[in-house]
């Protein structure tokens, strides 16, 4: 019930091209759902974030799509560049003791 | 403004050893986050340290320890190292135990052999 399942492990798309990762969730008492950007050799970095009251959020290229009731969540990449090509991961977080769950992660390659 | 900065950079240590982490969180930030990052994994919780108490715990044995320093930086110490703690070890500072804003720092790499 802890868990926050992400899909695909991989992704391979065109520059130009629309990158889509989704997440899926159990437990109904998350409340905040951000995700992170990580490069090679670096720490994850806040991407975006969405609380569940709504269901889009968008910043830039970057665009949330929430679906409370399928417990679900994706994050959309458009105009995807070849600087994009990073791991992201998607999270989730319910007041419990500072406890942020992660996805597995995905591996976003943008060819040119 | 400074960011949140870990040393080392790498480690490798021996099974059976001990080794300790250390985090600065970023400055005006009062809450220190640790997360074991498996190779091709998401980061996995360990603890949280809010203004030198720690305020939550992940699915870890009580080898693993922390402490926050009155300056807010903090130390993550684990005794007994098994290859699986084989990792890289991330930590987050934000401002308040919530997960808003919290930025992590670049890691450290523990290698135990």
């Amino acid at each position: 019930q802890q868990q926050v399942k992400q899909s695909p492990q991989s992704l391979i798309v065109q520059k130009g091209g629309i990158s889509i990762i989704n997440c899926a969730y159990e437990n109904t008492a998350f409340d905040y759902f951000p995700w992170y950007q990580q490069f090679p050799g670096k720490g994850p970095a806040l991407l975006i974030a969405i609380r569940p009251d709504v269901s889009e959020k968008k910043e830039g290229r970057f665009t949330i799509s929430f679906n409370k009731s399928a417990k679900q969540f994706s994050l959309h990449i458009m105009d995807s560049q070849p600087g994009d090509s990073a791991t992201y991961f998607c999270a989730a977080w319910g007041n419990q003791g500072g406890k942020l769950i992660f996805g597995q992660g995905t591996e976003l390659s943008v060819k040119p | 403004e400074t960011g949140v900065t870990q040393s080392p950079t790498h480690l490798i240590k021996t099974r059976g050893q001990q080794v300790t982490l250390r985090c600065s969180s970023q400055s005006g930030h009062n809450t220190v986050s640790w997360y074991q990052q498996a190779l091709g994994q998401g980061p996995q919780f360990i603890f949280q340290y809010y203004r030198e108490e720690e305020n939550g715990r992940g699915n870890f044995p009580p080898r693993f320890s922390g402490l926050q320093f009155p300056n807010y930086s903090s130390e993550l110490n684990v005794n007994a190292l098994e290859l699986d703690d084989s990792a890289l070890y991330l930590c987050a500072s934000s401002l308040g135990p919530t997960p808003y804003e919290q930025y992590f720092g670049p890691g450290t790499r523990l290698t135990v052999t």
